[in-house]
């Protein structure tokens, strides 16, 4: 099974508007949760990360993040988004089948319209 | 500080050669990582290397091999390529595995004919 899902491929918002990227998750025991972006022809950069304490993360660029257990989600938000935030999102799990490595979804392009 | 670099950039191989792909970082830290990309599946882990000595497979191992060469430098090789290995590879490293941030390289693209 899965260990991470992103249920959109792609997500448009237009500028100034709210943005949510969706991030699912299903391991056991307590979840360790990440948020990558990548743009184009770059490597990954680390957005923010929840491993223990308060539910709502806040990260790099404005972005922040809730993690809800009940829900088994860890959606990624920014209250106004940016053209410049146009980009590919990768949420990110710890899966203890592979040691203490993480995996990761499939990615979201977040596309932001002027 | 370069962070983490990769080399090459770019690669053709046809099916049949061998090659390797190297990568190093310059922030100490103990744990690196070898990932490959494909549309539509995000990343997937190779192999890892928690800390200098150490090796292990992650989600994808088939094909390739690593040497952990020192706590910097971690390579990938093909020892025989195969159309399916046509993907852009990116080398991550982290302070330590499971809760830090891993830090990643530009990448390498290549293609298998």
């Amino acid at each position: 099974a899965q260990s991470v899902a992103q249920p959109e491929d792609q997500v448009n918002v237009a500028e100034g508007n709210p943005l949510t990227v969706k991030c699912t998750y299903s391991v056991s025991g307590n979840p360790y949760l990440f948020w990558y972006v990548q743009y184009p022809n770059r490597g990954l950069q680390f957005l923010l990360k929840y491993i223990t304490g308060d539910n709502l993360v806040k990260g790099s660029y404005g972005f922040e993040a809730e993690f809800n257990k009940s829900q088994t989600s860890f959606h990624l938000k920014k209250p106004s988004a940016l053209v410049s935030d146009s980009a590919l999102y990768f949420c990110a799990v710890r899966d203890i089948r592979y040691g203490q490595n993480f995996v990761f979804g499939p990615g979201t392009r977040l596309s932001v319209l002027p | 500080n370069a962070g983490v670099t990769q080399t090459p950039k770019f690669q053709v191989l046809k099916t049949g050669q061998s090659m390797t792909l190297q990568c190093a970082q310059d922030m100490n830290h103990n744990s690196m990582y070898w990932y490959r990309q494909d549309p539509g599946m995000g990343l997937r882990l190779i192999y890892y290397s928690a800390s200098e000595g150490t090796t292990d497979k992650g989600e994808v191992p088939n094909g390739y091999n690593v040497s952990r060469l020192n706590k910097r430098e971690f390579s990938l090789r093909l020892e025989s390529a195969a159309p399916s290995q046509t993907s852009v590879y990116f080398c991550a490293s982290s302070e330590a595995p499971g809760m830090g941030e891993q830090y990643f390289g530009p990448g390498t693209r290549l293609t298998v004919t």
